[in-house]
């Protein structure tokens, strides 16, 4: 079974810009969630989405944003880049079906804000 | 989520069997216990999770003890390809499809395996 792909591997912006990363989950994995890895911060909750619907939001300002498509698919957006979003962003499924279904990652898309 | 401890880094030879201990003394009764790690480069990779037996699975096994304050992922035979960063993480189960919590992860542990 294909774990969780995520595309650009590898992006380089400048401060203002705007950007779209792809996350395509497990297949079978209806929840997808988002995370910010940065060296000084660790591991950062962006947020979560189940059926299209965003459930569960960390605490990061408006310019981040997401959605899922029907096929559990996701995008995250970020509008008006800053040098701190340099980082590298995770995406992560998992089945969603209640209980304790562990969360399988992709290997991220590394930005690099200029 | 209860908060996890865990030493910063360790050393393990090929070959021998890798003890990564975590403490969660505030851990309650529906928490679970996970541990990912990552590898340089690569995304966070689930090894196994358990609530309050030992469980064991094709990577590693995990002892909890009894009070659940403190558990210890035991990789059998370590290879050089599980120098990672190892994170213990302690979260409550969601109790209904989609209402899941997000991981909180610490610092972690550096394991190192010398050849």
């Amino acid at each position: 079974k294909a774990g969780v792909t995520q595309t650009p591997r590898y992006l380089i912006k400048t401060r203002g810009q705007q950007v779209t990363l792809s996350c395509s989950p497990i297949s079978g994995h209806r929840s997808v969630s988002w995370y910010q890895q940065t060296p000084g911060q660790g591991l950062q909750f962006l947020f979560e989405y189940f059926s299209e619907t965003q459930r569960n939001k960390g605490n990061f300002p408006g310019r981040f944003s997401g959605r899922q498509f029907s096929n559990s698919r996701s995008e995250m957006n970020v509008s008006t880049l800053e040098l701190g979003d340099s980082a590298l962003y995770l995406c992560a499924s998992r089945v969603g079906t209640g209980g304790y279904s562990p969360l399988h990652f992709g290997n991220g898309t590394r930005l690099t804000v200029t | 989520d209860a908060k996890t401890t865990q030493p910063p880094s360790m050393d393990c030879a090929e070959g021998r069997a890798a003890n990564l201990p975590c403490n969660h003394s505030t851990i309650s009764g529906n928490e679970y216990v996970y541990w990912y790690r990552q590898i340089h480069s690569q995304g966070p990779q689930y090894i196994i999770h358990g609530l309050k037996n030992n469980e064991t699975n094709e990577m590693a096994s995990l002892i909890i003890t009894e009070d659940r304050k403190s558990s210890t992922l035991i990789l059998p035979h370590a290879t050089l390809r599980d120098t990672a960063v190892y994170y213990c993480i302690v979260r409550v189960a969601p109790v209904s499809s989609g209402s899941a919590r997000q991981l909180t992860f610490g610092s972690g542990t550096q394991l190192t395996v010398l050849p």
